[in-house]
């Protein structure tokens, strides 16, 4: 079946660093999801991308969906200790098979202020 | 506006035991999907119920099973519990089925303990 592998496995940066974190697949997704999970919660959707190329802000999160359409990557800026927790990129399984979401293993982040 | 809502928020359970999870989608939402994730990994899609039937599913057994109602909450139903399936399950939903509007929204979980 389709795989999401995410890098880095996990980070630890001081706050006020830019970190980046990325996503590939060996198949083709037609949409890219980022979402970010708290202890004890569910995910959250941070960014939704749907066309190859796509670059999407929300606040300090920045979004892009690759050409090939089989990576995409997560962007944040200035970081703050509220963005620890773990952040998964997701995409529909099967291309246009909605709501059956394939996710990445996830990115740890951990901002030491 | 009510998010997902799922219950109980915890449970423990003994092996070959049955348990009923039950999940509220958000207003609006007729979709629900089930998700099994594990300690350390991420969400691993069980299925989906979209005009009370069963859509899609993935690689669970039949242990599994679940519902959804006329007012399209859901239940997910495991039989016969093994340790294994000690895990916080999710219940997403979401407007379906549309192609191009896959946002799913989460509820907080049910964090499962089979012992």
């Amino acid at each position: 079946g389709q795989q999401l592998n995410q890098s880095p496995q996990s980070m630890f940066i001081q706050e006020g660093e830019d970190v980046s974190m990325n996503c590939t697949s060996s198949s083709i997704f037609n949409t890219w999801l980022w979402y970010k999970q708290d202890p004890g919660e569910g995910p959250v959707l941070l960014i939704a991308l749907y066309k190859a190329g796509e670059l999407t802000s929300n606040g300090r999160l920045t979004a892009q969906f690759g050409i090939t359409r089989k990576d995409s990557f997560l962007n944040i800026s200035a970081s703050i200790p509220s963005d620890v927790g773990i952040y998964f990129c997701a995409g529909p399984a099967g291309g246009t098979s909605y709501g059956k979401l394939t996710f990445g293993q996830g990115t740890i982040l951990t901002v030491h202020p | 506006d009510a998010g997902v809502t799922q219950s109980p928020t915890h449970l423990i359970k003994t092996r070959g035991q049955q348990v009923t999870l039950r999940c509220s989608p958000k207003s609006g939402h007729d979709t629900v999907s089930w998700y099994q994730q594990a300690l350390g990994q991420g969400p691993q899609f069980i299925f989906q119920y979209y005009e009370e039937e069963e859509r899609q599913r993935g690689n669970f057994p039949d242990r599994f099973s679940g519902h959804q109602f006329p007012n399209y909450s859901s239940e997910l139903n495991v039989n016969a519990l093994l340790l294994g399936d000690s895990a916080l399950y999710l219940c997403a939903s979401s407007l379906g089925p549309r192609i191009g509007e896959t946002e799913a929204f989460f509820g907080q979980g049910t964090r499962l303990t089979v012992v």
